[in-house]
Parts: C-alpha cells; structure tokens; sequence
C-alpha cells in the first residue's frame, strides 16, 4: 500500500537560514508527488509537483524539491526561510484508482517555526 | 478561474446535535469531490470522495455521511454529532483519473463538539 513519512513533526530555523523538509514514500511505481502548505486556519495550497522528467522541481514562494527514486524521497527545501514561511507542510503521493478518480496520500505533516 | 467555497467557517455545535458542512466549486464541470478531516496536531484523513452526482464513497466507517445533490455541491452531514468529530473539515476538488492532477482545497470549517 502506498504511505508517505515525514519524519520531522517540529522544525524551528531562523530567518534567513536554509530549510530542508524530509518525505519519504512508499508506491510501487513511478509516484506523483505532491508538497502543500497550509497557513493557520487555513486550506491547503500547492507548493509544486513531481510526475516525469527533470528530478528537480521549482514550485512558489521559492521552494523546489528533489525526487530522488534510489531513496524513495522528495524532501522539499528552500535556501533562505522568510518568517512567512511559517506553517505546516504535508507532502502526498497520488494516485489513479479504476474508481475514476485520483486519491492523494498525505504525510502527517512538519510544522515549520521561523525564529527572527 | 475556479473557486471552492466552504461555509460555515467555524461551528461550535452541542454532542448529539445534527451537522451540515457545504462545499460548493465554481468555475468546472463535473469536478471529483473530497472530504478531509484534520484532528489536531495530525494529518489529512479522507472521509469520502465523489465522482459524479449522487455517487459518493466511504473511507472510514464512522458517524457521518456525505451527499452530492449537484455537480458542483458537495454536503457532509451528522445526523448526532460525538465529540470525536471535532476538527478541520477541508473540501477539495480535482479533474480527471490521473493521479498526477491535483487537489485543490477549500478554506475549512473548524467544527468544535463540546
């Protein structure tokens, strides 16, 4: 079955510090993966997405993310945290079920504290 | 361009009592439908998906249901609520089978069960 893992729940950094948030998945095949950030009190919105082609992938806000397959990961970074970037980060892998629809699977989340 | 509503924002409801969240998407056609609860402190739980009117899908057995009277509406509903229903209601939307297309999420509801 396939599952995702963040093994971070807490992470604190000062502003302008490098970031990196770990994802590990677990999905037989090439995996579609997602990262979100959601602000307090809020809905989720998409930072970038891997599904084919270049391993590196650029999102918003500055952020990219490396999918690695030989490490089942797709850890999420950024190379100077602003204190806007505080929030919870869920990373998710998708998929296609005969259903007709496509499911995404969601990490537990890392909550990010920015310290000025 | 496409927009997902939610209301209320925010509900402070009585154990036992019955529930009503709405979601309503503008902006496309016949959109899959998601319900996701968030306890505190925990990730994103799917409670049902919907691909087409009337046709809803169950991912936990539990106290509550959903409905899909139109296109683009999307109803969770309680008929008595438990405390255990508190939390983060987030309704989604997506297009399309592959699993490569992404969600787009509403702002929430925070249901409180006291």
């Amino acid at each position: 079955a396939q599952s995702v893992t963040q093994p971070d729940i807490h992470i604190t950094v000062s502003e302008g510090a490098s970031l990196e948030l770990r994802c590990n998945y677990s999905y037989g095949a090439t995996p579609y993966l997602f990262w979100y950030v959601q602000s307090p009190g809020q809905g989720l919105q998409l930072l970038l997405k891997y599904f084919s082609g270049d391993t590196l992938v650029q999102g918003i806000k500055g952020f990219e993310a490396e999918f690695k397959r030989s490490q089942s990961s797709f850890n999420l970074r950024k190379p100077s945290v602003h204190w806007s970037d505080a929030a919870e980060y869920f990373c998710a892998v998708g998929s296609t079920f005969s259903g007709g629809y496509n499911k995404l699977i969601f990490g537990a989340g890392t909550r990010l504290a920015v310290h000025p | 361009s496409q927009t997902i509503h939610q209301w209320p924002a925010t509900l402070v409801q009585p154990v036992g009592s019955p529930l009503s969240l709405e979601c309503t998407v503008e902006g496309t056609s016949n959109p899959n439908l998601y319900w996701y609860r968030q306890a505190a402190g925990r990730g994103l739980q799917l409670l049902f998906y919907s691909v087409g009117i009337g046709q809803i899908s169950s991912e936990v057995p539990q106290n509550l249901s959903a409905s899909r009277p139109q296109d683009r509406q999307f109803i969770l509903s309680s008929k008595k609520l438990l405390l255990s229903d508190s939390g983060f209601y987030l309704c989604a939307w997506s297009v399309g089978t592959s699993g490569a297309n992404e969600q787009f999420f509403g702002p929430g509801t925070r249901l409180t069960v006291l």
